[in-house]
């Protein structure tokens, strides 16, 4: 069935630092991207998102690549602070509509001042 | 404001037992989605629904049923629960359309002993 990749599973930054998160997926047909920050105790939250016809986006100190045809898409977190740390999700639709999503296992990402 | 509610923040049952987890959303969304969040495996696809009455199984169903009668409600049903199911499990949903944000409930922490 459909998968997504996610790499690394923990990453420790100092604060100011980038912090770079990647995934690949395996289904040619998906065509949404979007990632979610989980902070500790609290819902995921959508951060950022990407569709299949682009392949940069950025808001702000986040940016979303994507590679279609080696089917890997990044996370780009730069200036980091103390309050970007959380577990962080990536995400690939399974489905037309880009209702469905398959996520990966998530990054812990810690940010040390 | 998106409100997604589950019925119980923690619940404790024994083997065996039948389990019945609800979700409501006040804004009117046309999905809904059912995940369990186990540490090291992210969140992984039960269930979703597209309309009511309407269910299409995720990646991992095996132990689990739905329901939705009502648009706002999607429940989620362990038959007969074992230790196994024991997890944290989210909710979700989405207006129609392409490519929105899943708004995630609070989560329901089961622990069956």
């Amino acid at each position: 069935g459909e998968n997504v990749e996610q790499h690394p599973s923990t990453l420790s930054v100092q604060e100011g630092d980038s912090a770079v998160i990647k995934c690949t997926y395996s289904d040619s047909a998906s065509n949404y991207f979007p990632w979610y920050k989980q902070e500790l105790g609290k819902r995921p939250q959508l951060i950022i998102d990407i569709r299949s016809n682009v392949g940069e986006k950025k808001d702000q100190r986040i940016a979303v690549t994507l590679n279609k045809t080696a089917k890997h898409f990044s996370l780009h977190i730069t200036e980091t602070q103390p309050e970007d740390s959380a577990v962080y999700f990536c995400a690939a639709s399974i489905n037309q509509a880009g209702t469905a999503l398959i996520f990966g296992k998530g990054t812990t990402l810690s940010v040390s001042s | 404001d998106v409100k997604v509610t589950q019925s119980s923040r923690y619940l404790v049952k024994r083997t065996g037992e039948k389990v019945f987890l609800e979700c409501v959303q006040d804004m009117d969304h046309e999905n809904m989605f059912w995940y369990r969040q186990d540490p090291g495996l992210g969140l992984r696809l039960i269930y979703f629904s597209y309309d009511v009455k309407m269910k299409e199984k995720g990646d991992i169903p095996e132990g689990y049923s739905v329901s939705r009668e009502k648009k706002e409600r999607f429940s989620l049903i362990l038959e007969s629960a074992s230790t196994n199911q024991t997890s944290m499990y989210l909710c979700a949903s989405i207006p129609r359309g392409v490519w929105n944000e899943q708004f995630f409930g609070p989560g329901t922490r089961l622990t069956v002993l």
